[in-house]
């Protein structure tokens, strides 16, 4: 059963300190997705990669996230200095694109994060 | 702007009424439309997609449908269970814009009452 995973499951830090959120896509999917879901904003995308290409961040706040894919297995998210405004739940998808066509994204458990 | 509305107030129903969800948008021309279903602490799971070109889409218990003139999708669960509480996301794919990531409205709430 393929299955999206996401490490730390919760994350509970102090603001200033760095946070690194790591996703293990689905094996053969070449699309990966990371959101931010807070009550306030809902579901936000805020980087995706194509074949390990970053496609699009222009959700995220550049001067404090990065997103990179070191390999097909691994996407990771990384937060430095991380802000008390951080805390939310981030979910990594993966979906396999082809062409044009439409696809499904499939997500992982998430990552709650706490910033104090 | 752009906006994607999902009653975001909680729809209660009995168990083995018809529940119907609904999903308005503004300013997107989407190639597609999506429903996916989340619990708590989980993340979304996908259910259904209905394209521009289709008005209609089922799968058991559920039913989809795409109005592109209404610019609105309704999602239908009948017979529905207790098991179906949840919220209820959809999303859609912008052709304008050409990105390939969906846009997710805020979410209804389901509860079904046994």
């Amino acid at each position: 059963d393929a299955r999206v995973t996401q490490t730390p499951r919760h994350k509970v830090t102090e603001m200033g300190q760095e946070v690194t959120m790591r996703c293990q896509p689905i094996l053969g999917h070449n699309t990966v997705f990371w959101y931010r879901q807070t009550m306030m904003q809902g579901l936000e995308l805020l980087a995706y990669f194509r074949n390990r290409a970053p496609l699009d961040d222009s959700g995220m706040p550049k001067d404090r996230f990065s997103a990179e894919m070191p390999d097909a297995t691994l996407a990771t998210l990384k937060i430095q200095p991380s802000e008390p405004r951080d805390s939310a739940v981030y979910f990594c998808a993966s979906g396999l694109v082809l062409g044009l066509d439409a696809y499904e994204q499939y997500f992982g458990p998430g990552t709650r994060l706490t910033v104090t | 702007s752009q906006k994607i509305e999902q009653n975001s107030e909680a729809l209660n129903i009995q168990e083995g009424k018809t529940a119907t969800l609904t999903c308005n948008y503004t300013n997107y021309s989407p190639a597609y439309l999506q429903w996916y279903r989340q619990d708590p602490g989980r993340g979304p799971v996908f259910l259904l997609l209905i394209r521009e070109n289709e008005k209609e889409k089922r799968k058991e218990r559920l039913k989809v449908t795409f109005d592109t003139t209404l610019k609105q999708s309704l999602f239908h669960i009948t017979a529905s269970q207790p098991a179906d509480s949840a919220t209820y996301l959809c999303a859609l794919r912008d052709m304008d814009t050409g990105r390939r990531a969906l846009t997710f409205g805020s979410g209804t709430r389901l509860q079904v009452q046994p």
